[in-house]
């Protein structure tokens, strides 16, 4: 397994501004993913992150409100611009253990937005 | 449309107790279902499964898939206040290269003294 660490693990921040959420994986690993978990709600992929290639987002997540970085194979950063308090969320990156489905997660960012 | 239903969405049980939780799913190209304890924030793996009728087990966990009926169920035997938590389970599949992987709605367990 992977041991995956986020910063920050939580934040409060003001409605119109931006957070980066960092991620650093101990080992190198082609794919990182990234989540986002609302109240009382299961997991939605936000997008994938591939090393040396744009991020590849799902249906109703856009580049704009969620830049990522991927500047090697073992950090990745997830930008929430613009935030509103709908952006509350845990935001979790993962990784793929070699060669399986299986996915480990962070420990995850929990935002509150007022 | 690709998804995932869990059942029941929340449980109460006294511990001692054994508890089935269940997962049905539809994807395209179907390849693993996974299943994840979620105690706080971050979801730790406890199973993958591929093959239909193997069960696997960990402890008081085990879980088995039916690839024909489209589920899979996660049996805890003898719970404990230390189980309570949410279940996730989680498809991969898809048509493209990425390997979407579909989480369901959870199932809340709480194990009472």
């Amino acid at each position: 397994s992977a041991v995956i660490s986020q910063k920050p693990s939580r934040d409060i921040c003001q409605r119109g501004t931006s957070l980066t959420i960092q991620c650093q994986v101990d080992s190198q690993v082609t794919m990182m993913f990234w989540y986002r978990q609302q109240p009382g709600q299961s997991l939605t992929l936000i997008a994938t992150a591939n090393q040396g290639s744009e991020a590849t987002y799902e249906s109703g997540f856009v580049i704009d409100k969620f830049p990522i970085s991927r500047p090697n194979l073992t950090f990745s950063t997830l930008t929430v611009s613009n935030m509103s308090p709908e952006d509350s969320s845990i935001y979790l990156c993962s990784v793929r253990a070699g060669g399986t489905d299986t996915q480990y997660f962070g420990p995850g960012t929990r935002l509150t937005v007022l | 449309e690709d998804k995932v239903v869990q059942s029941p969405l929340s449980l109460v049980v006294h511990e001692g107790d054994t508890v089935t939780l269940n997962c049905s799913y539809e994807v395209t190209n179907f390849r693993s279902l996974l299943w994840y304890k979620q105690e706080k924030k971050a979801p730790t793996f406890l199973f993958m499964l591929t093959s239909s009728g193997i069960e696997k087990k960990s402890g008081r966990l085990s879980s088995i898939l039916d690839k024909k009926e489209l589920f899979s169920i996660l049996n805890i035997t003898a719970t404990q206040t230390g189980d309570s938590a949410v279940y996730l389970c989680a498809v991969t599949g898809g048509d493209d290269m990425r390997n979407k992987v579909i989480f369901g709605p959870g199932t809340s367990l709480s194990v009472i003294p």
